[in-house]
């Protein structure tokens, strides 16, 4: 069954970009959307955006213009990108894959595989 | 964005007994909606799919209901495992996806 790593330092400076990995493994990342979620602590879930194997990607608003999301599909892999933090953005990162319902009308995501999390502080 | 409200914030169970979680959207998201179940150290867990479909290996006393704007998560018949906390999510538009603040069960 794909299971999904997160990787990346635990401690980033503020006004620094964060930079976290995460790798697919026991399945191909073709053919899905590959998301990331964060959650600050004691907090609920927020979407931060997804990418799709070919590369196409959407990110939450909130986050886009300090956000970048790619994929090496040759390492099984995608990556986030996080410019310019603040100690706003301390959370645990998850990856998670996203299943697609297909209807007449249009696709559908919802995510259905998720990564352990990685913890994230952003602190001088 | 669509504004996932979760209630109540703190549900207060006995094991064997029955929950009721319940989820509301600011505007229809169809049958595009999620359960997650996260414990403490540990990544959400997806419980439910299209609003009442369980997901792979998830028992039957996990049961979900509604469309367009209400939602309900059933857990009948709590065991010790099910104590947590359950988050919905709307996948009907985006970006972004939208969480609701989570419902915490707890032991009564």
């Amino acid at each position: 069954q794909v299971q999904l790593q997160e990787s990346g330092p635990g401690l980033v400076k503020p006004s620094e970009t964060l930079s976290l990995t995460c790798t697919v493994s026991g399945g191909s990342i073709s053919n899905y959307y590959w998301n990331w979620i964060r959650q600050p602590p004691g907090k609920g879930l927020e979407w931060v955006g997804y990418i799709y194997y070919s590369g196409s990607t959407n990110y939450n608003p909130s986050l886009k213009s300090r956000l970048s999301i790619s994929v090496d599909t040759s390492k099984n892999q995608f990556s986030l990108k996080l410019s310019s933090v603040t100690a706003a953005d301390t959370a645990v990162y998850y990856c998670a894959r996203a299943e697609t319902v297909t209807t007449y009308v249009r696709n559908y995501y919802y995510m259905d595989v998720w990564g352990k999390g990685t913890t994230v502080t952003v602190s001088s | 964005e669509i504004v996932m409200t979760q209630s109540p914030a703190t549900l207060s169970v006995s094991p064997g007994e029955r929950a009721t979680l319940s989820c509301r959207a600011s505007q229809s998201v169809s049958s595009n909606l999620a359960w997650y179940q996260q414990k403490p150290g540990q990544a959400p867990r997806l419980l439910i799919y299209g609003a009442s479909t369980r997901a792979t290996g998830i028992p039957a006393r996990f049961s979900g209901s509604g469309s367009g704007t209400e939602f309900t998560l059933t857990i009948s018949s709590l065991q010790s495992g099910d104590f947590a906390i359950y988050y919905c999510q709307q996948y009907n538009n985006w970006p972004p996806y939208t969480f609701g603040q989570g419902t915490k069960l707890e032991i009564k």
